[in-house]
Parts: C-alpha cells; structure tokens; sequence
C-alpha cells in the first residue's frame, strides 16, 4: 500500500534540539502539504512544497522553521531549537496535480514531545 | 480566526441513528472537503464537494453545501460504532487566483453507542 508515509510516528526532543520529520508522498503524487495539529483542534497549513520548489509558506513561523521537497527522496520539515509550545502533532499529505479540486491524502503524522 | 467551523462540537447518538454536523465558512471557496480522524491517526478523506454543487452523496454519507449561507452538512445514516472519529470540514479557498491550501475547522467528535 504505497500510502503518504511520515516517519519518526513519535519524536522527544529536549529544547534547543533539532526535530528533522520525513514525508514520503504517495506514488505520483508531486505535491506535499505540512499541517500541524494541537490536541483537540483541526490541522493548521503550514507549507506547500511542489518537487524543489515552495509554492506557499504562509502558514510557517518566520524562524526555526524549514521545508524542503528535493528531487530525490522525501520532504522534510525541520525545526530548528526546538521550544515546548512545538509540541504537537505534524502531519504531511499529498495530491496528484493541482490542488484545486483534488483531495489531499494524509500520513498517520509524527508526534512531537519536546521535554 | 477559523475560516471552517463544525457543530456541535461533540456528538454522541446510538448505533442505527443518523448523525449531522454542520459546518460554517466565511469567505468564497473553490470547493468544500470532509475528512475524518480517528484517534491517534491521519486524515482520511470522505468526500469532496465543489463550490456549484448542492448535494453529494457516498455510500451511508450525504453532504449539502449552501453557498449563499456559507455552510455545509454532513449526514451519516444509519450509523455504526466504527463511525466514532472526529471530523473536519476544510474549505479550499481562492487565494491569488489559485486554490493551494486547505482551511481546517476545529472538528467535530462524533461518538456512535452500541
């Protein structure tokens, strides 16, 4: 089942640590989207990557915070100096073509605990 | 502030009863999408409906979407204990011509009682 794979499904990291999160999009789809999530809220967007390029980073904090989609091999989300209020639930997810119009298929997310 | 926002914000019915969670957004869309989350889990997407649709229907699910109230209904008939999930309603909203990211509401948990 080649589904949006995220890996590590959970993560601790102390604070001022990095927190590296892969996502794997699904067999050809071209377009990946970050989302974090809080306990008990819906997802926020936090980046839209096509294949090298960042298309919309609206929703990603101006610091610490990088994405990246390379040629080869998964996206990834890195956090740099991790704080306590990063801790939460990121998910990726990824669709076919254009995103208007098209669902997005979402990974089982990775959990981030910072200590 | 939220551009999707589901109600209630919990539900809990029997097995067998008709489950509807509303949803309220605030500015145009290019379509409105519904997802569903079980604990511990990704999103899963249940059905897509575009901004010139009135009704969509899959399986045990019917979604309405009212454009000239901003809102949308989904409707699971007949429910079952494995219907117990939170869902979302995510708008794709115009933005610069193009349509790129979803806008999440807070969700809706939704407990179905054996």
């Amino acid at each position: 089942n080649a589904g949006v794979m995220q890996n590590p499904r959970h993560l601790v990291r102390r604070r001022g640590q990095e927190a590296r999160l892969r996502c794997s999009p699904m067999k050809g789809h071209s377009h990946v989207y970050w989302y974090r999530q809080l306990p008990e809220e819906g997802l926020k967007f936090m980046v839209y990557l096509q294949k090298e390029n960042i298309i919309d980073e609206s929703g990603m904090p101006k610091e610490r915070f990088s994405a990246e989609f390379p040629k080869e091999g998964p996206s990834i989300l890195r956090i740099q100096q991790v704080v306590r209020g990063d801790s939460a639930a990121y998910f990726c997810a990824s669709s076919f073509g254009q995103p208007a119009n098209q669902p997005q298929h979402f990974g089982d997310g990775t959990r981030l605990s910072i200590l | 502030s939220q551009q999707g926002e589901e109600d209630p914000q919990a539900l809990s019915i029997q097995e067998g009863e008709n489950a509807t969670m509303n949803c309220s957004y605030k500015t145009s869309i290019n379509n409105l999408q519904w997802y569903r989350q079980n604990s511990g889990r990704g999103l899963v997407h249940l059905i897509l409906i575009r901004s010139n649709e009135r009704e969509k229907h899959s399986g045990r699910l019917r979604v309405t979407l009212d454009t000239s109230k901003k809102s949308s209904s989904l409707l699971i008939t007949a429910s079952r204990a494995a219907d117990t999930a939170s869902y979302f309603c995510a708008t794709d909203a115009l933005a610069g011509g193009s349509a790129r990211q979803l806008t999440f509401g807070s969700g809706t948990q939704l407990t179905v009682l054996p």
